[in-house]
């Protein structure tokens, strides 16, 4: 079985840019989380997709928005980029989500604001 | 919301040495604990979990114990090796109807010196 896939896996962009990364589920998978990790600060939560619904937000600025498809992909979106939203952003996976089901990780999509 | 604090940051064993990590969470309602290892340019990998009816689980070098009334959780690794090296990041969720949402500790980097 595949892994969670997440695409691309290196960005550059200039501040005031907009990006999109995107993250393919483990086959059957129906819910997709997403962190921002940086040196010192973890893995911080940003939300949670599951059948196309946003469950769960963290606390992080609208700039911060995602969706999810009906194949369970996910994508997030991060408008006006600034130079603090450097950073890991990984994608989980897990099969219905909820204390019972394990949380897979993709390799991450780098992202570097200049 | 929930809060995870990990200690300590940084810790430096002796190759066959045990190391132990501890964490502590704020929200009582939290019933499941998952360890996280990531080894330096990889994805974080689940190596144990535990649930808030058990108070101590075991996988070969791996042992992972609960305080409920303290609201603590400890990893501890026996005889570590110098593959045992990485980050290693405790995190607590609390289930609930339509949400879920892992809080992870800021990790604690191990070294295993030969």
């Amino acid at each position: 079985k595949a892994g969670v896939t997440q695409t691309p896996r290196y960005l550059i962009k200039t501040r005031g840019q907009q990006v999109t990364l995107s993250c393919s589920p483990i086959s059957g998978h129906r819910s997709v989380s997403w962190y921002q990790q940086t040196p010192g600060q973890g893995l911080q939560f940003l939300f949670e997709y599951f059948s196309e619904t946003q469950r769960n937000k963290g606390n992080f600025p609208g700039r911060f928005s995602g969706r999810q498809f009906s194949n369970s992909r996910s994508e997030m979106n991060v408008s006006t980029l600034e130079l603090g939203d450097s950073a890991l952003y990984l994608c989980a996976s897990s099969l219905e989500g909820g204390a019972k089901n394990i949380q897979y990780f993709g390799a991450g999509t780098r992202l570097s604001v200049l | 919301g929930e809060n995870v604090e990990q200690h300590p940051s940084t810790l430096s064993v002796q190759e066959g040495d045990s190391a132990v990590i501890k964490c502590t969470y704020s929200d009582s309602a939290s019933n499941y604990f998952p360890w996280y290892k990531q080894e330096l340019g990889k994805r974080p990998q689940l190596i144990i979990d535990i649930r808030s009816n058990v108070g101590e689980k075991k996988d070969q070098r791996i042992a992972v114990t609960l305080n409920k009334t303290a609201k603590h959780f400890s990893l501890h690794i026996t005889e570590t090796q110098p593959e045992d090296s990485a980050v290693y990041f405790c995190a607590a969720s609390i289930s609930g109807a339509g949400s879920y949402q892992l809080t992870f500790g800021k990790g604690t980097k191990l070294s295993v010196i030969p």
